[in-house]
């Protein structure tokens, strides 16, 4: 569900199983998108990253799909384990207009149970 | 990936007084951003911050309650000044970074409480 305030999206799974994460983006010039990871107390880490001109990009263990038509980007992680628990956020830029920033989304939280 | 710390890691600040976080890259970097991140939310871009220039700053963002410094390539300091709690936050710095410089890393980040 949408989030509010301090209410994140959570997604709970049970160790070992595949999980997915979904992210809407605002910008349909967007051409950059990135997934970060974000455990409590830390920075957001970079996990993977995907152009515009790509639907799919897979790495260690996670796959980002992007699907244009609709604005939307998913986040899989297979085999999910407890370390992977954290906070999800996608985000997009438009390189081509010559600004740096990146908006992000709202997060989802993701909970492994063991 | 660059290396980015950040102090404080944390900060407890009175109503009224001013912070000052500084933020260290491993390497020399041309774009350096802040960000606000409010408990339970997503990240906001403070300001962009360019060595040798003015920061750019985002829509409801303003130099005076904000100022930052960009000295050199790998160190820059923003300054949140006049506090009250409605500034309680989290505030990461990042860095543009990898082979396309389109990547942002982050640092840890500097938690703030105002009283």
């Amino acid at each position: 569900g949408e989030s509010v305030g301090l209410h994140l999206p959570t997604l709970s799974v049970q160790e070992g199983d595949n999980s997915i994460i979904n992210c809407a983006y605002s910008n349909s010039a967007s051409d950059y998108f990135i997934w970060y990871k974000q455990e409590s107390g830390k920075g957001p880490q970079f996990i993977i990253d995907i152009r515009s001109n790509m639907d799919k990009r897979q790495g260690q263990r996670v796959t980002v799909l992007l699907n244009k038509t609709v604005k939307h980007l998913s986040l899989q992680i297979a085999a999910t384990q407890p370390g992977d628990s954290a906070v999800y956020f996608c985000a997009e830029k438009e390189t081509g207009a010559g600004s740096y920033q990146l908006t992000f989304g709202k997060g989802t939280k993701l909970s492994v149970i063991p | 990936s660059a290396v980015i710390s950040q102090k404080p890691s944390r900060d407890i600040c009175q109503r009224g007084t001013s912070l000052t976080i500084q933020c260290q890259v491993d390497s020399q970097v041309t774009m350096m951003f802040w960000y606000r991140q409010q408990p339970g939310q997503s990240l906001t871009l403070i300001a962009t911050a360019n060595q040798g220039s003015e920061a750019t700053y985002e829509s409801g963002f303003v130099i005076d309650k904000f100022p930052i410094s960009r000295p050199n390539l790998t160190f820059s300091t923003l300054t949140v000044s006049n506090m009250s709690p409605e500034d309680s936050s989290i505030y990461l710095c990042s860095v543009d970074s990898g082979p396309s410089y389109n990547e942002q890393f982050f640092g840890p980040g500097t938690r703030l409480t105002v009283l």
